[in-house]
């Protein structure tokens, strides 16, 4: 089991590129997630597929965000016209769907925009 | 609205000593309630977590957690600590009902370990 795994893991982009992040769980988790770190908001939540499904995407920044899953292999988060604001770590979870499981999380993609 | 809270930003404390890292939370219904660990330049580890049953939880590495409704609380503690626990530790919480599964983060606690 080689965890959640997240592509690239440092990513650089001018102000105004597109900046796509991959995110591919643990075999066999129908639930994944997105969150950002900063260090000045800490941790918080972006968005959730529960079966390739989105069930919550009250966490994304409506204009430039958004994320799909197209197959149970892997989901993208994809920010268009990146903004200095959207540096920071983006963490990939995946989980078993039910009410005791625990949430994996990927190692995050370090994005920084000059 | 569902909020963590971490009291303490930084706790220091040396090898061997034993630690309690808190947590409070504010939610008003079933909770499920968990702690991460995250070093340096890495993820977040899944260390514990409570939804029912015994209120004293453990976890790897001789982490242990207790949940208590009265004081809506769920504090980490550890024995003995080990320079390697150095790291930064966060408190999550979820609604146990509903479906959904996303979680609050408490502001994270900083844990130095000196030798």
């Amino acid at each position: 089991n080689a965890g959640v795994i997240q592509t690239p893991r440092h990513k650089v982009t001018g102000k105004g590129q597109e900046a796509t992040l991959w995110c591919e769980p643990i075999s066999g988790h129908s639930a994944v997630f997105w969150y950002r770190q900063t260090i000045v908001q800490g941790l918080e939540f972006l968005t959730y597929f529960r079966n390739q499904a989105p069930i919550d995407d009250s966490g994304m920044p409506k204009e430039r965000f958004s994320a799909q899953m197209p197959n149970q292999s892997h989901s993208t988060l994809k920010i268009q016209s990146t903004q200095p604001q959207d540096s920071a770590v983006y963490l990939c979870a995946s989980s078993l769907e039910g009410l005791g499981y625990e949430q994996y999380f990927g190692p995050g993609t370090r994005l920084t925009v000059l | 609205t569902q909020t963590v809270s971490q009291s303490d930003a930084h706790v220091t404390v040396f090898e061997g000593d034993s630690v309690e890292l808190r947590c409070n939370y504010s939610y008003g219904g079933s909770i499920y309630l968990s702690w991460y660990i995250q070093h340096h330049g890495r993820g977040l580890q899944f260390l514990l977590k409570y939804y029912s049953g015994n209120p004293v939880v453990q976890g790897v590495n001789g982490f242990e957690a207790e949940f208590s409704k009265s004081d809506s609380s769920f504090h980490l503690r550890k024995a003995s600590v080990h320079w390697s626990d150095s790291a930064v530790y966060f408190c999550a919480a979820r609604g146990a009902t509903g479906g959904n599964n996303k979680l609050t983060f408490g502001q994270g606690t900083v844990l130095s370990v000196i030798p």
